[in-house]
């Protein structure tokens, strides 16, 4: 069945640092590609997504970059904070729509001051 | 923060108990999940329910009872249900229906099942 893996699992950075986390999906219909990140005790928030029809978007600090061509995407922070801390998942959505919406495992960040 | 509500936040029974989980939102969308959050691994959709009619039910054990009576609010019965239960309840909305849209999550009910 459909499968995104996410790595690494965990990571740490020091603070100013980049971080980058990388995802791959195996569903080649797969059309739209939203990153979360969850903080202790709060439920995932969407902090950027992309769809097909791009290879990279930009917002402030954070980056995502597409290659549909090798089902790969990842997620750029550049400038890590302390509150960058977290677990971020990655997650792709099939192309024809419906309401399946497969996660990664997750990646802890630790972003040392 | 966010849209999405779930109560209780944190929620201890036994095997033989019978509890229920809500979720509301408040954006106006047509679609609700459900999710399960464990440890180390992937979100698990459970369910979805869309304009209050179900759509997507993952294999589920039936201790797991959803119900939507309306676009807003979410349910959850639990019953018999088994220590390794225990897991992050998620909660999920999303506007569209049949194309893939942003899904907003609220803060969760974690259980403990005894």
């Amino acid at each position: 069945g459909e499968n995104v893996e996410q790595h690494p699992s965990t990571l740490s950075v020091q603070e100013g640092d980049s971080a980058v986390i990388k995802c791959t999906y195996s569903d080649s219909a797969s059309n739209y590609f939203p990153w979360y990140k969850q903080e202790l005790g709060k439920g995932p928030q969407l902090i950027i997504d992309i769809r097909s029809n791009v290879g990279e978007k930009k917002d402030q600090r954070i980056a995502v970059t597409l290659n549909k061509t090798a089902k790969h995407f990842s997620l750029h922070i550049t400038e890590t904070q302390p509150e960058d801390s977290a677990v971020y998942f990655c997650a792709a959505s099939e192309a024809d729509g419906g309401f399946k919406t497969i996660f990664g495992a997750g990646t802890r960040l630790f972003v040392k001051a | 923060e966010t849209g999405v509500t779930q109560t209780p936040r944190h929620l201890v029974m036994g095997m033989t108990n019978k509890k229920s989980l809500k979720c509301e939102q408040h954006l106006g969308h047509n679609a609700m999940y459900w999710y399960k959050q464990s440890a180390k691994k992937p979100l698990e959709l459970m369910f979805v329910y869309s304009l209050e009619e179900r759509v997507e039910n993952n294999s589920v054990p039936s201790r797991f009872s959803p119900e939507c009576p309306n676009s807003s609010h979410l349910f959850l019965h639990l019953h018999t249900l088994q220590p390794e239960d225990s897991a992050l309840y998620l909660c999920a909305s999303s506007q569209d229906r049949g194309a893939p849209d942003t899904q907003y999550f609220g803060p969760g009910t974690r259980l403990t099942v005894l």
